[in-house]
């Protein structure tokens, strides 16, 4: 089955920096990689997503990134502020090939800490 | 838009014993999914419900059961507990106009400890 591997575990920034977040997949066939984002006592909550046809996506201070050949994908955060503390968390999903149902599998998550 | 919605927020148990978790979807979703997340770790694909049947599972065992009702609503059953089932039980609501798995909207999630 697939792999998410995601580096760091933990991130400190002061506010203001980039924050980078990295991962890794095993599944080539894997074409949806979303972000969440899971603050404390809160369910994850998404926070941007990108398909295998596209390279890279942006929405304001967030961006993702995606090398198909690689099998990696990177979300990056600008202009860190206090409330982006949180632990975040990279998916990748892939069709079943026989009922065309598609599995999520999680990375373990990053723990950001963005100090003012 | 009350959003995704889970009761309960905490439950104790004690190993053997059975619980139900429920859950109630956004607004508009007619798929639900539930995850298990472990302390530290993602959250990891129980099964999915569609149309009130369990159309999708990942690597649990069978002790872990659940239904779709008419109204979308959801819940969750597992049987025979182990403390390893203590984690959070997320689920997850999302439109069958998406494909699946895809925009998900988590509720808070169920705090289950078996002591």
């Amino acid at each position: 089955g697939e792999n998410v591997e995601q580096h760091p575990s933990t991130l400190s920034v002061q506010e203001g920096d980039s924050a980078v977040i990295k991962c890794t997949y095993s599944d080539s066939a894997s074409n949806y990689f979303p972000w969440y984002k899971q603050e404390l006592g809160k369910g994850p909550q998404l926070i941007i997503d990108i398909r295998s046809n596209v390279g890279e996506k942006k929405d304001q201070r967030i961006a993702v990134t995606l090398n198909k050949t690689a099998k990696h994908f990177s979300l990056h955060i600008t202009e860190t502020q206090p409330e982006d503390s949180a632990v975040y968390f990279c998916a990748a999903s892939r069709a079943d090939g026989d009922s065309g149902y598609s599995t999520l599998t999680f990375g373990k998550g990053t723990m950001l800490l963005v100090s003012p | 838009d009350a959003g995704v919605t889970q009761s309960p927020t905490h439950l104790i148990k004690t190993r053997g014993q059975q619980v139900t978790l429920r859950c109630s979807p956004k607004s508009g979703h007619d798929t639900v999914s539930w995850y298990q997340q472990a302390l530290g770790q993602g959250p990891q694909f129980i099964f999915q419900y569609y149309e009130e049947e369990e159309r999708q599972r990942g690597n649990f065992p069978d002790r872990f059961s659940g239904h779709q009702f008419p109204n979308y609503s959801s819940e969750l059953n597992v049987n025979a507990l182990l403390l390893g089932d203590s984690a959070l039980y997320l689920c997850a609501s999302s439109s069958a106009g998406t494909p699946p798995n895809e925009k998900l909207f988590f509720g808070s999630g169920t705090q289950l400890s078996v002591l």
